[in-house]
């Protein structure tokens, strides 16, 4: 199995831009994770999708930042427009149903805005 | 208040000896999962151990071992007989479900430094 798959590993942008992180979950995972990892804050869940759908977001720090997961194995986290507080490193991870697994991380992508 | 405490920012070790991560948590849920994760310093976050709520045995997985002490809320990773590949940054998490969701929290963490 290849893992979770995230794309871009590096991504660096000026201030206003749109930036779109992408990730492919395990085959059969059916739970999907976005995190936020900063030296300030930790790590933190933003959003996870449960069979596709949007569970809980309440981690989206502000509007500028949406997620979709159009299928089960495609994810997108966007941040529009970008600042340069956003400067992070973003993890997606997935796991399949069961009381007692554990999720899978992504290599991550680290984003600098500027 | 934290729901995860590491309350050891830094640890030292020896190589082949043995040390133990600090973890403290925080829940009203009577169900919930916790996890230990180690992320190396190429940043990736790599599984190591959980342990679930319900589970009477302590878990176990190689060299680590997870000493679970549900009414003290604590939850330390072992690591026996320290590799120089274990020098890493170690977090606690918990999974716990809140309002039909599942919330997942992570600690500060602990660096951990093996020795030579």
């Amino acid at each position: 199995d290849a893992g979770v798959i995230q794309s871009p590993r590096h991504e660096v942008t000026e201030m206003g831009q749109e930036v779109t992180l992408r990730c492919k979950p395990i085959s059969g995972h059916d739970y999907l994770f976005w995190y936020r990892q900063t030296m300030m804050r930790g790590l933190e869940l933003l959003i996870y999708f449960n069979n596709n759908v949007p569970i809980d977001d309440s981690g989206m720090p502000e509007d500028r930042f949406s997620a979709k997961m159009p299928n089960a194995s495609f994810s997108t986290l966007k941040i529009q427009p970008s600042e340069p507080r956003d400067s992070a490193v973003y993890f997606c991870a997935s796991r399949e149903t069961g009381r007692d697994t554990e999720a899978f991380f992504g290599q991550g992508t680290r984003l600098t805005v500027v | 208040a934290q729901k995860i405490t590491q309350t050891q920012p830094g640890m030292f070790v020896q190589e082949k000896e043995a040390v133990t991560l600090d973890c403290t948590y925080d829940t009203s849920d009577q169900s919930y999962g916790l996890f230990w994760y180690k992320q190396p310093s190429s940043g990736e976050m790599i599984f190591l151990i959980y342990q679930g709520s319900y589970d009477e045995q302590n878990a176990t997985e190689g060299r680590y071992s997870l000493n679970f002490q549900k009414a003290r809320k604590s939850a330390n990773l072992v690591i026996s007989a320290s590799q120089l590949g274990d020098s890493a940054m170690y977090f606690c998490a918990m999974r716990e479900r809140t309002s039909g969701t599942y919330k997942y929290i992570f600690g500060t963490g602990t660096r951990l430094k093996v020795l030579a």
